[in-house]
């Protein structure tokens, strides 16, 4: 299957920095990219969709300027956690789909961001 | 209401007997269906896609029934690396936005 790669999968940062989180499709291209957020024993949700080229598409309640997103190629997808905090603390997972393939999606191995 | 519910379990299942749990969803106009496993602090990965006509694979069957709108899942012969979180996973749209389930725990036991 096609593989999804996440950089990197464990980061503690201070209240107030900010993190930037990578996610790559290795040997396929990424028409479009998922971002979601899982708090323990929660279910994932859903932050955003992204597309090549073009900007971000939020789901309800996520702050766009605090998460930003960035789909520059095919195969990349950044997730920036801007001036985070204790409450931002979670499990965050890309996901991508490629060409003609929307019904199925690719994990990535998740990072684990802890904020102090 | 959410729009994909599932029973959290945990279902405690001694090895090598059957588990069977489902998940419902509310949008009648969802399109695909898919269980996903999930092992702790780890990403989602696929089992199995739910077709219409139900189907399985191995140990494992998957059943669609659009008029209740719910998806079910079946394992046979549960072994202990059976045990972890799945996850209901429901395609709403043609572009690829899921909406998942708060996953069933199922916990194998020797």
């Amino acid at each position: 299957g096609a593989v999804v790669s996440q950089h990197p999968s464990r980061v503690i940062c201070k209240s107030g920095t900010s993190v930037k989180i990578e996610c790559r499709s290795l040997d396929f291209q990424a028409t479009t990219m998922f971002w979601y957020r899982q708090f323990p024993k929660q279910s994932l949700m859903l932050m955003a969709t992204s597309n090549e080229g073009s900007k971000a598409t939020y789901e309800q309640g996520v702050e766009k300027d605090k998460f930003l997103i960035n789909h520059a190629s095919l195969t990349l997808s950044t997730l920036t956690v801007t001036s985070a905090h204790p409450e931002d603390s979670s499990f965050y997972i890309c996901s991508a789909t490629g060409t003609g393939r929307s019904d199925e999606q690719f994990f990535g191995p998740g990072t684990r961001l802890t904020v102090l | 209401r959410k729009e994909v519910e599932q029973d959290p379990g945990p279902f405690n299942v001694p090895e090598g007997a059957t588990v069977a749990f489902n998940c419902t969803y509310s949008n009648s106009a969802s399109q695909s269906f898919f269980w996903y496993r999930q092992d702790c602090r780890k990403e989602p990965k696929l089992l199995m896609s739910v077709y219409s006509s139900g189907n399985e694979d191995g140990r494992f069957t998957a059943q669609l029934n659009r008029a209740s709108q719910y998806i079910s899942l079946l394992i046979r012969d549960s072994k202990l690396s059976d045990s972890a979180t799945y996850l209901c996973v429901v395609n709403q749209d043609s572009w690829g936005k899921f909406q998942f389930g708060a996953g069933t725990q199922v916990v194998v036991t020797p």
